[in-house]
């Protein structure tokens, strides 16, 4: 089986804190994906990364950057949290060709910033 | 651009009822089409996949999806629901060549015994 695993369920930070967010997928996978998912907005796409070191960015990267030193992980940070970035965030992670659409999901890491 | 639109926000269906989740998407070629479920505190799992040919596709957990390209519909059907089906859906359109999906906003489904 797919495994998927993120750093934290529940994370709580105050505002201007660094936070990171770490992704591990156990199936050699070429992509991963940081969402975020917020009522009524379904999953919007951060960034994301094809391959060790390489990244692209997504629909709503502002306000946070991303690391992939290894091909298992991906790391997302908020240089200086804010509270508008409390929310579900969700990694993913696909092999590389038509088959890279089927994601496969982390449990997720709920952010509260105060 | 590509988008998809789910129109129900949130749906109450009985137990052991049929269900319908409506999808449809706005896309310029021949669309990749996912249905993906995520159950109350867990991630998202793929329902079912539309790539090509027969427009009926079988997912698991006994879902099927139908491809109207004529609608730019994919919706979600299965006969019979049972309490555990209750969960949000996501539709979701892929990206071209960047292995990128678009999701819908979701639809909440809650199941009366």
């Amino acid at each position: 089986d797919v495994k998927v695993t993120q750093s934290s369920r529940y994370l709580v930070k105050r505002t201007g804190e660094k936070v990171f967010l770490e992704c591990v997928q156990d199936m050699d996978h070429e992509n991963m994906f940081w969402y975020r998912q917020d009522p009524g907005l379904g999953l919007r796409l951060i960034y994301f990364s094809y391959d060790v070191k390489m990244k692209e960015k997504g629909d709503i990267p502002e306000g946070y950057s991303v690391s992939r030193e290894k091909k298992e992980r991906f790391s997302l940070i908020l240089e200086s949290a804010s509270t508008n970035q409390t929310s579900m965030y969700l990694c993913a992670s696909s092999p590389w060709g038509r088959r890279g659409y089927e994601q496969y999901f982390g449990p997720g890491t709920r952010l509260t910033v105060t | 651009a590509q988008s998809v639109t789910q129109p129900d926000i949130h749906i109450t269906v009985s137990e052991g009822a049929s269900l319908e989740l409506r999808c449809n998407y706005s896309y310029g070629a021949t669309p990749y089409l996912f249905w993906y479920v995520q159950s109350p505190g867990q991630g998202l799992q793929l329902l079912l996949k539309y790539f090509s040919g027969d427009t009926l596709v079988q997912g698991i957990k006994g879902f099927e999806a139908e491809f109207k390209r004529s609608q730019s519909s994919f919706n979600l059907r299965k006969p019979s629901v049972h309490w555990s089906d209750a969960a949000e859906y996501f539709c979701a359109v892929g990206d071209g060549a960047t292995n990128k999906l678009i999701f819908g906003t979701g639809t909440l489904l809650a199941v009366q015994p």
